[in-house]
């Protein structure tokens, strides 16, 4: 497997289910991302992991859990969602500029997870 | 409210000519911008950035000019080509946090 990917692709969920998307990235890279795009909008930037590290959580509901157990690896963690929340959830990853942790250099995309929340 | 616009949701140009993409911003803050390009049933793939202390970064058939007194970038395809049909994203940076714009449908006619 190269690049990054996501699993699954496509999850039907209720609103009291539970459930986890993956994404892994084989690039060595030490920031990761999760993004929504919702229909019709751009996409949003939820979390910033960098070194494992959480550095960016920009307002998200507290039913999106995010976990990041290694640089290669993150998960969204998703509880009593709503219908509103259905969007399309990309993950990124991209390889940290040096010093003060700043992240300055074009990210890669996985395909996305479609989520569907009845 | 949004601070990166596509205000053209979709663009049709003829193969071999110019495809001219536009883009507007709203944060002065904004030190790096970005290019994407996006098929179906993909995720978004990098094409060309340029930081905000140039004002043209060119590769290949790719070229994007970067007006900051205006708050205006535009990302050049010449020529275009049929495979160039995709979704062209535009994306800000500033610090740890990116901001993209709706996309712009770009079709090449063969």
């Amino acid at each position: 497997e190269t690049g990054v990917t996501q699993t699954p692709r496509h999850l039907v969920m209720g609103m009291t289910n539970k459930k986890s998307l993956k994404c892994e990235q084989h690039l060595g890279h030490n920031a990761m991302y999760w993004y929504k795009q919702s229909a019709k909008k751009p996409l949003e930037l939820m979390f910033v992991y960098n070194f494992k590290e959480q550095t960016e959580n920009n307002s998200v509901p507290s039913r999106f859990s995010p976990e990041c157990p290694n640089s290669s690896h993150l998960f969204l963690h998703l509880h009593t969602l709503q219908p509103e929340d259905s969007a399309l959830y990309l993950c990124a990853s991209s390889q940290p500029a040096g010093g003060l942790g700043r992240i300055n250099n074009e990210q890669f995309f996985g395909p996305g997870t479609r989520l569907t929340v009845l | 409210d949004q601070q990166v616009k596509q205000n053209s949701p979709s663009l049709s140009v003829q193969e071999g000519r110019i495809s001219i993409l536009n883009c507007d911003y709203t944060n002065s803050m904004f030190d790096y911008f970005l290019w994407y390009k996006k098929y179906p049933a993909e995720g978004p793939t990098f094409l060309i950035s340029i930081s905000s202390i140039k004002d043209k970064n060119e590769d290949g058939r790719f070229t994007v000019f970067l007006n900051k007194s205006a708050k205006h970038l535009s990302l050049h395809i010449v020529p275009s080509q049929p495979g160039d049909s995709a979704v062209y994203f535009c994306a800000a940076q500033a610090g740890n946090q990116f901001y993209f714009g709706t996309g712009t449908s770009l079709t090449v006619i063969p």
